[in-house]
């Protein structure tokens, strides 16, 4: 069964260092999406991304963050400046619509620690 | 008010009971419901989705009150399996399908 990939699993970065979180959406899948869950908390909406641009934007998601399609396979979550609390669990997902009913698929994650 | 509020648990229930887990929205503009499982530190992953009408797949039964704003979730027969965060997911009307997630259950079937 098709999956999406995310890379790396884990990121150790310094705080104030740039980071870019990397996905590989299913391949025919047309929307993408960040999520992120801080250890103990729930699941929280970072972005989505349809037709190479932004969809929807959640208040986490400042100018610290942006998101790219760089080519047609990859799809990037880029910290700019990383703080102490963007430390969290960051999941990229992707469907082929953009319909309820149509399942969101997770890819396994990218542990970020920012120390 | 939390969008979507869940009883965090712990339930512990011995392998083969029945266990329910309940979830209250509070915008009713939500359209879409559903119950995802999350394994420690893995990925959410749809469990089911959530009819108007209820709707069963083999253990899993899921229930919508629209009037009343709250989702159940019911396992019957539990296995030491089942034992993960059951997330409550909603989808507001408007909102380009973006999930919004409750903090989850946590369930632990023992033996």
């Amino acid at each position: 069964e098709p999956e999406v990939t995310q890379t790396p699993s884990h990121q150790v970065t310094q705080m104030g260092q740039e980071v870019i979180l990397r996905c590989v959406p299913i391949s025919n899948h047309l929307y993408f999406y960040w999520y992120r869950q801080i250890l103990g908390q729930k699941v929280e909406f970072l972005v989505s991304f349809y037709n190479n641009e932004i969809s929807e934007k959640s208040e986490i998601f400042d100018d610290q963050f942006s998101v790219e399609r760089p080519d047609g396979s990859n799809f990037t979550l880029k910290i700019r400046s990383t703080k102490l609390e963007d430390s969290a669990m960051y999941f990229c997902a992707s469907r082929s619509q953009g319909l309820d009913n149509s399942p969101l698929h997770f890819g396994n994650g990218t542990r970020l620690t920012v120390t | 008010r939390k969008e979507v509020e869940q009883d965090p648990g712990p339930f512990n229930v011995p392998e083969g009971a029945t266990v329910a887990f309940n979830c209250t929205y509070s915008n009713s503009a939500s359209q879409s419901f559903f119950w995802y499982r999350q394994d420690c530190r893995k990925e959410p992953k749809l469990l089911m989705s959530v009819y108007s009408s209820g709707n069963e797949d083999g253990r899993f039964t899921a229930q919508l009150n629209r009037a009343s704003q709250y989702i159940s979730l019911l396992i019957r027969d539990s296995k030491l399996s089942d034992s993960a965060t059951y997330l409550c997911v909603v989808i507001i009307t408007g909102t380009a399908s973006k999930l919004t997630f409750g903090t989850g259950t946590r369930l632990q079937v023992t033996l």
